[in-house]
């Protein structure tokens, strides 16, 4: 069964450093998004993909945050400095068409030290 | 923000009897609720969902029901299965107004299933 993979598992960064966070969604699925859970919190939208621009973004996702799908199978978070309250576990979600569900990965846990 | 809201954190069900968890939402745009289990260090993974224009839908040994004036949701499973211990998450979308789809999500509340 085609499933949404995510690389790496676990990140450990220190604050101020530039992390990217990739995901690679299932083959034929055309929207895209990054939600985050910071721990013990709910699951929180980031921002959801498009026809390769952004089609909605919540307030979590400032300036610092962008997002690429840099050759047709990748799918990239990236965090331009990071802060400590960026540590959270993110998940990628992809499905085929707008009412059709949503599909996570398995997670990538981000530590900012 | 509390658009989508799990009240109960944890629920103990003994394996054979039904497990019942509960969803409010108050966001009125909401026409499409999903409910996705969770195990630790995994991503949500989809269970079953339910259309604004039904109110109930059934997929085996899990059932959603919803009660729109009540904005209310709820998930069945019966039997419960040791299997089935994880955290449920209650996830809503306003699919009509053209929002890309994103999700809400209530807390979560974590199904134990004792032997």
């Amino acid at each position: 069964e085609p499933e949404v993979t995510q690389t790496p598992s676990h990140q450990v960064t220190q604050m101020g450093q530039e992390v990217i966070l990739r995901c690679v969604p299932i083959s034929n699925h055309l929207y895209f998004y990054w939600y985050r859970q910071i721990l013990g919190q709910k699951v929180e939208f980031l921002v959801s993909f498009y026809n390769n621009e952004i089609s909605e973004k919540s307030e979590i996702f400032d300036d610092q945050f962008s997002v690429e799908r840099p050759d047709g199978s990748n799918f990239t978070l990236k965090i331009r400095s990071t802060k400590l309250e960026d540590s959270a576990m993110y998940f990628c979600a992809s499905i085929a068409g707008v009412i059709d569900t949503q599909y996570f990965g398995p997670g990538t846990r981000l530590t900012v030290l | 923000d509390q658009q989508v809201k799990q009240n109960s954190p944890s629920l103990s069900v003994q394996e054979g009897r039904i497990s019942i968890l509960n969803c409010d939402y108050t966001n009125s745009m909401f026409d499409y609720f999903l409910w996705y289990k969770k195990y630790p260090a995994e991503g949500p993974t989809f269970l079953i969902s339910i259309s604004s224009i039904k109110d109930k839908n059934e997929d085996g040994r899990f059932t959603v029901f919803l009660n729109k004036s009540a904005k209310h949701l709820s998930l069945h499973i019966v039997p419960s299965q040791p299997g089935d211990s994880a955290v449920y998450f209650c996830a809503a979308s306003a699919r009509r107004s053209g929002a890309g789809n994103m999700l809400t999500f209530g807390g979560g509340t974590r199904l134990m299933v004792k032997p």
